[in-house]
């Protein structure tokens, strides 16, 4: 069974930074594209980046270019997201997905990150 | 990096069916065969729904179909059930990034 459970989220102050985890197992996360999508609070699903199975390829959303930065431990079943000079629009629950061809296939339950003072 | 257009809201009774829009341009949803659907009940994870325009994961009722016609979209869910009222979103590849658009919450009455 598939199963994606994010951590990290949490309140953070506009400017500061917030690194992600989603811990993945029942799948061969060494040979999967991985991706991350947010959703604010009572709004949309947005894409926000991904990543192929050996970290040499990564794609961001024009929002969080310059600021994001995914990644990737393959020995540990672990995808990452590093979140720095965060905005308050960035305040979201983050979900990470295991990709299958162009779709979203699993998602995880997702995480709160919250950008306030 | 435009949201798709969805249509805010739409409503059927139970056994009706009811079609959901998605328009976007030829750089996303026009130009490619990736146009996928999620449905998401509240507090809940996104689930898919119809991936590569009109195919369905193992396990969804074949009650949801999608077809796609030039740069728009659509999810139809025929003979509506109480479990199907839900948010549902479009997606479809952008190349090397996606969209997604701005959701349709559905409702059974």
């Amino acid at each position: 069974e598939v199963q994606l459970v994010e951590s990290g989220g949490g309140l953070v102050q506009p400017g500061g930074s917030l690194r992600l985890s989603c811990a993945a197992s029942g799948f061969t996360f060494s040979s999967s594209w991985m991706h991350w999508v947010r959703q604010a609070p009572g709004k949309g699903l947005v894409w926000v980046s991904r990543m192929n199975s050996d970290g040499s390829t990564t794609n961001y959303a024009d929002s969080v270019k310059g600021r994001f930065t995914i990644s990737r431990d393959n020995a540990k079943n672990t995808l990452y997201l590093q979140m720095n000079s965060l905005r308050a629009e960035d305040t979201a629950v983050y979900y990470c997905s295991l990709a299958g061809s162009y779709r979203f296939d699993y998602w995880g339950q997702g995480t709160l990150v919250t950008v306030s003072s | 990096q435009s949201a798709l257009t969805q249509p805010p809201s739409a409503s059927g009774s139970p056994g009706q069916s009811v079609t959901i829009s998605c328009t976007g341009t030829s750089s996303d949803v026009g130009g490619y065969n990736y146009v996928s659907w999620y449905q998401q009940h509240p507090g809940k994870a996104p689930k898919l729904m119809i991936y590569e325009v009109s195919k369905r994961p193992s396990g969804v009722p074949d009650r949801f179909s999608g077809s796609k016609s030039g740069n728009t979209a659509s999810l139809t869910v025929s003979g509506l059930q109480a479990e199907d009222e839900a948010d549902y979103y479009c997606s479809s590849y952008a190349g090397s990034i996606y969209v997604f658009g701005t959701g349709t919450r559905v409702t059974v009455l």
